[in-house]
């Protein structure tokens, strides 16, 4: 079975673009949850989803949005990029939305904003 | 909200030595303490979790206690191999909740 895969891996946008990165979590996994990694600390949480609908969100400004499709994949918007944004985006899967055990963490996105 | 501490940031050992993390935590819900590597460049990864109705779990070299009066968990690496290298996370998440609050890292590095 394939993990939690996410694309990009890598890329590079300047201060004000638009970033989109994308999650496809383990098949039968409905809980989709998104991570910011700033280099040197823990991932701190941004959103999770669960059959398509936001139930948690993290300390983040509104420039960060995110939303689930009916397959259970999920996309992370940034907008207005800002330098402070620049971090490894990581994405994760898990069965079910409480008390959900262990966390399966895809590769992760890593942004860089000039 | 939550908050997880984590020491030390950097641990250094020789090989076949122990290794020994220890994290507190702020929030009295928190039920469930997972532990990740991860390795330069990849994903964390579930190296051991414990639930606060037990207080030490052991799966090989790696061991995992928990002192839910204090509010802080440990993670002990017996007999470390150079590919323990790694940097250590500890973790925790109330028990209504599926978010997992990260502590800020240990870098461990095992020499030869």
């Amino acid at each position: 079975d394939a993990g939690v895969t996410q694309s990009p891996t890598h890329l590079i946008k300047t201060r004000g673009q638009h970033v989109t990165l994308r999650c496809s979590p383990i098949s039968g996994h409905k809980s989709v949850s998104w991570y910011q990694q700033v280099l040197g600390q823990g991932p701190q949480f941004i959103f999770q989803y669960y059959e398509k609908e936001e139930r948690g969100r993290g300390n983040f400004p509104d420039r960060f949005s995110a939303r689930q499709f009916p397959n259970y994949s999920s996309e992370l918007n940034v907008n207005a990029l800002l330098l402070g944004d620049s971090a490894l985006y990581l994405c994760a899967s898990s069965l079910r939305l409480l008390d959900t055990g262990e966390l399966f963490f895809g590769e992760g996105s890593r942004l860089t904003v000039l | 909200g939550e908050n997880v501490e984590q020491h030390p940031s950097t641990l250094s050992v020789q090989e076949g030595d122990s290794a020994v993390i220890k994290c507190t935590y702020s929030d009295s819900a928190s039920n469930y303490f997972p532990w990740y590597k991860q390795e330069l460049g990849k994903r964390p990864q579930l190296i051991i979790d414990i639930r606060s109705n037990v207080g030490e779990k052991k799966d090989q070299r790696i061991a995992v206690t928990l002192n839910k009066t204090a509010k802080h968990f440990s993670l002990h690496i017996t007999e470390t191999q150079p590919e323990d290298s790694a940097v250590y996370f500890c973790a925790a998440r109330r028990f209504n909740a599926s978010k997992l609050t990260f502590g800020t890292g240990t870098r461990l590095q095992v020499t030869l």
